[in-house]
């Protein structure tokens, strides 16, 4: 039983524009949101957070929005950049555990 | 930032043989740290949490004595899957959560590509 889900395995994007990346969760339970972003042949790299009890949180290009009522997380990447294509792990953690999604691979296009 | 270092980075054995990896926090001290492993295509499953000077604890599923984990210092984590089989073979990846903090994200080693002939 997947408690994270990404529905999405692959998101294409010209370079500038907006990247959307979406995640679904199943346990009210998750005290916090972490999105992590993964290059090929290496280990997930930790980008951003958001607790529970926020619904936004910016931090340059890349914005994280809860809705906790839809049990709905998304990654906001403006502008989109070429460097940014990678593939990208939504997770939730309960502060014991941490459960990943099943990825979103990136293609940002020159 | 945080460094977590996985070693080796590639490992192709015989079946029955057994692989032990290595996990350690190069700038931090971690209480905890966790095993993953990875299918293609597939999300990171938690295979078990390692805390140091206690045993570790596996998720359901994982066969302890198949996978033998050793968390002897505050810095090193280490994996052994004894008597691998092909079916093992897979991608591991150990991360480490720092100690002393109300709560810090995982810092993720590079992983282990595991195959077994």
């Amino acid at each position: 039983d997947q408690q994270v889900k990404q529905n999405s395995p692959s998101l294409s994007v010209q370079e500038g524009r907006i990247s959307i990346l979406n995640c679904d969760y199943t346990n009210s339970m998750f005290d916090y949101f972490l999105w992590y972003k993964k290059y090929p042949a290496e280990g997930p790299t930790f980008l951003i957070s958001i607790s529970s009890i926020k619904d936004k949180n910016e931090d340059g290009r890349f914005t994280v929005f809860l809705n906790k009522s839809a049990k709905h997380l998304s990654l906001h990447i403006v502008p989109s950049q070429p460097g940014d294509s990678a593939v990208y792990f939504c997770a939730a953690t309960n502060f014991n555990k941490f459960y990943f999604g099943s990825g979103t691979k990136l293609n940002v296009k020159p | 930032g945080a460094v977590v270092s996985q070693h080796p980075s590639r490992v192709i054995c015989k079946s029955g043989t057994s692989v032990k990896i290595e996990c350690r926090s190069l700038d931090f001290q971690a209480t905890t740290m966790f095993w993953y492993r990875q299918f293609p295509k597939q999300s990171l499953m938690l295979m078990a949490t390692s805390n140091e000077g206690s045993k570790a604890t596996y998720e359901q599923g994982v066969e302890k004595d198949k996978f033998l984990i050793n968390h002897a210092s505050l810095t090193l984590s280490t994996l052994t899957v004894t008597s691998a089989h092909p079916e093992d073979s897979s991608f591991y990846i150990c991360s480490a959560r720092p100690r002393d903090t109300v709560w810090q994200p995982q810092h993720f080693g590079d992983g282990t590509r595991l195959s077994i002939l």
